[in-house]
């Protein structure tokens, strides 16, 4: 199993401009999520899905959006990339989940993403 | 609303010692509670789940304890080693909160031969 997959693993944008970052899974898992990591503030929830066709937003959802047409795949998309969206983008897994609190959750590689 | 502390963003300790991470919470009590090991430029890999009504949880070398009426949890580390050097973060789930999830902002270990 490849686990949880994410491309691309850098990217610089200008401000202003959109793009997609890619999370894939291969391991069935019914709950996805989507993370910034900035220095010093820790993992920050952005949209988490709980299954396909279903998903929610987490604490920092303003200017992201996703979608979950499949369980394998939960793309992350910025609408116009401003520089505070500089960050570390990790996405993540899980098999459990109840009340779409998840279980044990694993994460991809990141992509680090610069604003200009 | 909810906030995580970690007892200090660094801690240094001589292999063969026992390292002890602090995690204090606000607020609501979680549905259970994760530790994470982080290392440079990867991501974090889950090491365990603690849930509200259990005291305490071990896994090898690892123990987690949780205490709800402090609001806290402990992570240790027995018998440490360099390659334990890490970052290492704690996770708060809760249920009653449109967060669900918030995590602390790490604690960084370094073993020292």
């Amino acid at each position: 199993n490849a686990g949880v997959t994410q491309t691309p693993k850098f990217q610089v944008l200008k401000t202003g401009q959109s793009m997609t970052l890619q999370c894939a899974q291969d391991m069935n898992h019914e709950y996805m999520s989507w993370y910034r990591q900035d220095p010093g503030m820790g993992l920050r929830l952005i949209h988490y899905s709980v299954g396909a066709g279903i998903t929610d937003q987490g604490e920092v959802p303003n200017g992201y959006n996703v979608s979950r047409s499949t369980t394998e795949d939960f793309p992350l998309r910025l609408l116009s990339a401003a520089p505070s969206q500089t960050s570390v983008y990790f996405c993540a897994s899980s098999y459990g989940v109840s009340r779409e609190v998840p279980d044990e959750q694993f994460f991809g590689p990141g992509t680090r993403l610069t604003v200009l | 609303s909810q906030k995580i502390e970690q007892n200090s963003e660094a801690l240094n300790i001589q292999e063969g010692k026992t390292a002890t991470l602090t995690c204090n919470y606000t607020n609501y009590s979680p549905a259970y509670l994760q530790w994470y090991r982080q290392d440079p430029g990867r991501g974090p890999v889950f090491l365990l789940l603690i849930r509200e009504n259990e005291k305490e949880k071990r896994k090898e070398r690892l123990k987690v304890t949780f205490d709800t009426t402090l609001k806290q949890s402990l992570f240790h580390i027995t018998a440490s080693q360099p390659a334990d050097s890490a970052t290492y973060l704690c996770a708060l789930l809760m249920y009653s909160s449109a967060s669900k999830i918030i995590f602390g902002s790490g604690t960084r270990l370094s073993i020292r031969p």
